[in-house]
């Protein structure tokens, strides 16, 4: 099966502007998550959808941060306008209904300079 | 609120040493625990998972995790690593079941290098 897919992989933009991160969930699988990791720092937790519901949000750092995932497919990660400490690799997980843990997306490095 | 804690932020050994990577969770209720792995360049894969039953877990690659619920400990160990096991290894934890999806709780993340 075709894994998690996150494009584009990498990602250099300037303060203030904007940025759409992408990610292709394993076909069939409702839970789809959003984490970042800044600068080495742990992997945080950003957001969880159940299919095209938002069912956790606490991690999202700022109204700066939109998440969709219309149709309960993939799922879009803007930030706009970017600021520089939203640096990082943003990483996409999904899992089925059986949490027999996470299968993760290669990862998006945001650089804001 | 939930945390976890992985002791050493990086580890050099030699080939044919033990490995012993520390991970330290605080939650007072039932968890389901990870080991994730991350070989350079490659993306985030899980190692091994504890969810109930025997606590010593067993993963691939020839590692292992112990469970120890008094100590709110989840120690990843392998006998005798190899050059390949040269990665950065994240310790998870997760402890919140709703609609089959769960929420999980990542460490700081341990580098690994295996002198050849």
């Amino acid at each position: 099966e075709a894994g998690v897919t996150q494009f584009p992989s990498h990602s250099v933009i300037e303060k203030g502007q904007t940025v759409t991160l992408r990610c292709d969930p394993i076909s069939g699988h409702d839970n789809l998550y959003w984490y970042r990791r800044v600068m080495g720092k742990e992997i945080k937790f950003l957001l969880h959808f159940v299919k095209e519901s938002k069912q956790d949000e606490s991690g999202m750092p700022n109204n700066r941060f939109l998440a969709e995932r219309t149709g309960g497919t993939y799922s879009t990660l803007k930030v706009q306008p970017a600021e520089l400490e939203d640096s990082g690799v943003y990483f996409c997980a999904s899992s089925g209904r059986q949490a027999v843990g996470y299968t993760f997306g290669s990862g998006t490095r945001l650089t804001v300079v | 609120a939930q945390s976890v804690s992985q002791h050493n932020h990086h580890v050099i050994l030699s080939e044919a040493a033990s490995l012993e990577l520390g991970c330290n969770y605080s939650y007072g209720g039932t968890v389901n625990l990870f080991w994730y792995v991350q070989y350079p360049g490659q993306h985030l894969q899980l190692l091994l998972k504890y969810f109930s039953g025997d606590p010593l877990v067993k993963g691939i690659k020839g590692f292992e995790a112990e469970f120890i619920k008094s100590k709110f400990s989840f120690n990843l160990r392998k006998p005798s690593v190899q050059w390949s096991d040269t990665a950065e290894y994240f310790c998870a934890v997760n402890a919140r079941p709703d609609t089959g999806g769960f929420k999980t709780i990542f460490g700081a993340g341990t580098r690994l290098f295996v002198k050849a």
